[in-house]
């Protein structure tokens, strides 16, 4: 089956750097995909590895290594408004999201 | 202003009565889906459509049906709720349904089967 991993919860400080990891096990695999949810809010996309490597857009960065069935979304210079809820997705036929990673930013 | 709507976005229903949630967009994506969110296990797919008359099954499609008659809507359909179809349902578009493409999810609707 399909499935992703990914830990529950993370905390860090705020103007630190967080790393959130995925873990992934797919039938087939195009690529992996990230996305934040703050509470009470619709999922938004943050980021797309197809290659491996690394992704930056700004303050967040993605990673991906198709050998190892692994990505990381990377947060720098974290700020409060970045607790929320990240998910790591890939798409088959159908799209497989992970549980989601709960993030905690301490002031 | 580019969106994804649904309808309603609170729904208290009892066993057995249909119903059926509205979703639309108005970016001409061809790719639609609907998702529900439970607290501890993420979003899961429920249904999802390629374009019009197309759809598929995604990881949890008992209890539900879809169709897409038009592209701009992709209503969710519950024949015979029962409790455990209590949760948070997303509908969310995207341009082609590939891979990378970003997809653009409604505001949710928070449902309740008593």
């Amino acid at each position: 089956g399909q499935s992703l991993e990914q830990p529950s919860e993370v905390t860090a400080v705020e103007g630190a750097i967080v790393q959130i990891n995925c873990t992934y096990q797919t039938s087939g695999f195009y690529g992996l995909s990230w996305y934040q949810q703050h509470d009470g809010g619709a999922p938004t996309f943050l980021s797309y590895n197809a290659l491996d490597g690394l992704e930056e857009t700004g303050r967040f960065s993605s990673f991906l290594s198709r050998s190892d069935s692994y990505g990381y979304l990377l947060l720098q210079e974290l700020q409060m408004k970045d607790s929320a809820s990240y998910f790591c997705a890939v798409r088959d036929d159908k799209i497989i999201f992970g549980k989601g990673t709960r993030l905690h930013i301490l002031p | 202003e580019a969106q994804v709507t649904q309808n309603p976005r609170y729904l208290i229903t009892v066993t057995g009565k249909k119903l059926t949630v509205t979703c639309s967009q108005n970016m001409n994506h061809e790719y639609m889906s609907w998702y529900r969110q439970d607290p501890g296990l993420g979003l899961r797919q429920i249904y999802y459509s390629m374009n019009v008359e197309v759809t598929d099954k995604g990881d949890v499609p008992e209890g539900y049906k879809v169709s897409r008659k038009e592209k701009r809507n992709f209503p969710l359909i519950l024949e015979s709720p029962s409790p455990n179809q209590t949760s948070l349902y997303f509908c969310a578009s995207s341009f082609q349904g590939l891979a990378g493409d970003e997809q653009y999810f409604g505001p949710g609707t928070r449902l309740t089967v008593t």
